[in-house]
This record gives C-alpha cells, sequence and structure tokens, in this order.
C-alpha cells in the first residue's frame, strides 16, 4: 500500500482567499485523485491529476476553481481558490493500488471557510 | 442523483453479533465494488473488494455479499468488535478498480456498544 501525506490537516481561512493543498505519495504514481468530502454527503471526485499533462476535471468541477498541479510521479497540489462557506469540506488525496483495484487515501485537509 | 447509496445513516450492533452494511447501487456499469473504512480525522483506508463476476469475497472477519440483480451489495463483520466502530463507505467503480477514480455513498455510522 502506499503512504499519503497531506498538508495542511486542517485550516481555517477567510472568504475570497485560496488555499493550496499538498499531496505527497511515498512512490510514484500515474495517476492521483483528489475528492471532496461536504459535510454529512459522500466523497466526491474533484478531478484525476496526470503527471505531464492538464488534470481531468469531473461535472461540476472547473480548473479556475480547483486548479490542480503535478509536477513529478509523487507530488500534487490541489488549490481551493476564491473560498466561500460552502467550500467547507474534507478535501482528500488519492492513488490507485499497484494492482489498479483499490484505492489509498490521505488523512484529508479539512478546511472551514468564515 | 446518488449512484451508490447507503441508506442507513448509522447501525447500532453489540460486541461480538454480527453487523451487516448494506449497499444499492443504479449504475449497470459498475463492475468492482470496494469497502472503506474511516475513523474521525483520518483518510478511508480500503477494507475489501469484490469483482463484479463473484457473488462473494471473504477475508478474515469481513464478508462482502454482491447480488447483481438486485444491484444490492453487503459487508459483514462478525463477530463485531469495539474497534470496528467507525464509519464505512460503499464505493463503486465502472474501470474494474480504483485505478479511474470511485463513486462513493454517504456513509454508515456503525456503533459497537459493549
Amino acid at each position: 500500500s502506499a503512504v499519503i501525506s497531506q498538508k495542511p490537516s486542517r485550516d481555517i481561512c477567510q472568504r475570497g482567499t485560496s488555499l493550496t493543498i499538498q499531496c505527497q505519495v511515498d512512490s510514484q504514481v500515474t495517476m492521483m485523485f483528489w475528492y471532496r468530502q461536504q459535510p454529512g454527503q459522500s466523497l466526491t471526485l474533484i478531478a484525476t491529476a496526470n503527471q505531464g499533462s492538464e488534470a481531468t476535471y469531473e461535472s461540476g468541477f472547473v480548473i479556475d476553481k480547483f486548479p490542480i498541479s503535478r509536477p513529478n510521479l509523487t507530488f500534487s497540489t490541489l488549490t481551493v481558490s476564491n473560498m466561500s462557506p460552502e467550500d467547507s469540506s474534507i478535501y482528500l488525496c488519492s492513488v490507485a493500488g499497484t494492482g489498479g483495484t483499490e484505492a489509498f487515501f490521505g488523512q484529508g485537509t479539512r478546511l472551514t471557510v468564515v | 442523483d446518488q449512484q451508490v447509496k447507503q441508506n442507513s445513516p448509522s447501525l447500532s450492533v453489540q460486541e461480538g453479533r454480527i453487523s451487516i452494511l448494506n449497499c444499492d447501487y443504479t449504475n449497470s456499469m459498475f463492475d468492482y465494488f470496494l469497502w472503506y473504512k474511516k475513523y474521525p480525522a483520518e483518510g478511508p483506508t480500503f477494507l475489501i473488494s469484490i469483482s463484479s463476476i463473484k457473488d462473494k469475497n471473504e477475508d478474515g472477519r469481513f464478508t462482502v455479499f454482491l447480488n447483481k440483480s438486485a444491484k444490492h451489495l453487503s459487508l459483514h463483520i462478525v463477530p463485531s468488535q469495539p474497534g470496528d466502530s467507525a464509519v464505512y463507505f460503499c464505493a463503486a467503480s465502472s474501470s474494474g478498480g480504483g485505478a479511474d477514480g470511485l463513486t462513493f455513498g454517504k456513509g454508515t455510522h456503525l456503533i459497537i456498544q459493549p
């Protein structure tokens, strides 16, 4: 299994500002995934990040709001831009296992926008 | 529209008894199903999975059953232990696993009573 570290683990931010979340994996992976879990809701896939290409966003998520970087095979960042209270969620980074079946998750970033 | 549904937000079970967590799905393209366990302030941890070509997969105290015709799966934990108290998420994939992102249910909070 992969070990995934996310920073920060939590933050409280003012509306209108931006926060960048970092995700570091202990092994090289082709694809990294970013999810959001709003309060009381399921985990929802935001985008898939491949190294060397633009991220692929799911319906309802756009690059201007959630820009993603993937500079190498072990690291990715997700930025939550121009935040509003509705962006208060847990944001999670994920990678697929070597068998391509299960997915592994970081501990998440709990974001509160005030 | 929720493609993966966990209709029980919470479930209370006595220690030593069987816990049964249920999950329904609507998308016929799903071909791989996973269960995750999540403790507060931690990321989801992979528990067990099942391919759509099987109807049962067992791993120690955990067994997952899949009924494709009913689009229903269940996770059985026996015997239930206090450490099993957590939120359990059902997830599904249409690409044979976690390599393309997963669709999650809202989770069931399992409480094991002493």
